[in-house]
């Protein structure tokens, strides 16, 4: 059974200190690995796609990779305006539907 | 361009009573459209799909069912709802076969 665990569940940082979240996933054949972001009360955003192990896309303070077993989402010199839970959901072979993981809960303060 | 519509945005409703969540598509034909369910400390659970008019898959037996009764428009009903169908329910319509899904508002429903 595919599965998808996103860490750390929540985290707190300062405006302008850097840092990753992480989605590792467990599935049969990956086709896909889509990050979103759900402000609170609201339905998810789209931000990236990823097909492959290696690739890396890219959008404003966001960047994310792909590796064969994990993504990342880096994100550089955040603003408190990029608050908000981040999810990861991945696409495969064993099943119709987008996998999403728990998300993480990011809170940048000033 | 693209726009998904779903409301209403909150609804408090007591046990037993029915349900009916309205969904609609902007600036697509023929789009794949989903409903999922959301709780709190948990994922999006998807309860239904579908890929063309009166063609609804379950993914989670429930007390909940679906219909698409025209080609961008997708509900989600219940006969009597109980307190356990409390949650954040999404509506989504997906980009050709790259799976790229956009998702509505939501609709906060409360059970009581």
């Amino acid at each position: 059974e595919d599965q998808v665990t996103q860490s750390p569940e929540a985290l707190r940082l300062q405006e302008g200190e850097s840092s990753s979240l992480n989605c590792s996933y467990t599935v049969s054949g990956l086709r896909g690995l889509f990050w979103y972001r759900q402000d609170p009360g609201k339905g998810p955003e789209f931000l990236f796609t990823l097909y492959s192990a290696g690739e890396e896309k890219e959008k404003e303070r966001l960047k994310a990779t792909l590796t064969k077993k994990e993504s990342f989402l880096h994100i550089t010199a955040p603003k408190p305006e990029d608050s908000a839970t981040y999810l990861c959901a991945v696409d495969s072979n064993s099943g119709y539907a987008l996998n999403f993981g728990k998300g993480t809960s990011l809170l940048v303060t000033p | 361009s693209q726009t998904i519509h779903q409301w209403p945005a909150t609804l408090v409703q007591p046990v037993g009573s029915p349900l009916s969540l309205e969904c609609t598509v902007e600036g697509t034909s023929n789009p794949n459209l989903y409903w999922y369910r959301q709780a709190a400390g948990r994922g999006l659970q998807l309860l239904f799909y579908s890929v063309g008019i009166g063609q609804i898959s379950s993914e989670v037996p429930q007390n909940l069912s679906a219909s698409r009764p025209q080609d961008r428009q997708f509900i989600l009903s219940s006969k009597k709802l109980l307190l356990s169908d409390s949650g954040f329910y999404l509506c989504a319509w997906e980009e050709g076969a790259g799976r790229k899904s956009f998702f509505g508002q939501g609709t906060r429903l409360t059970v009581v």
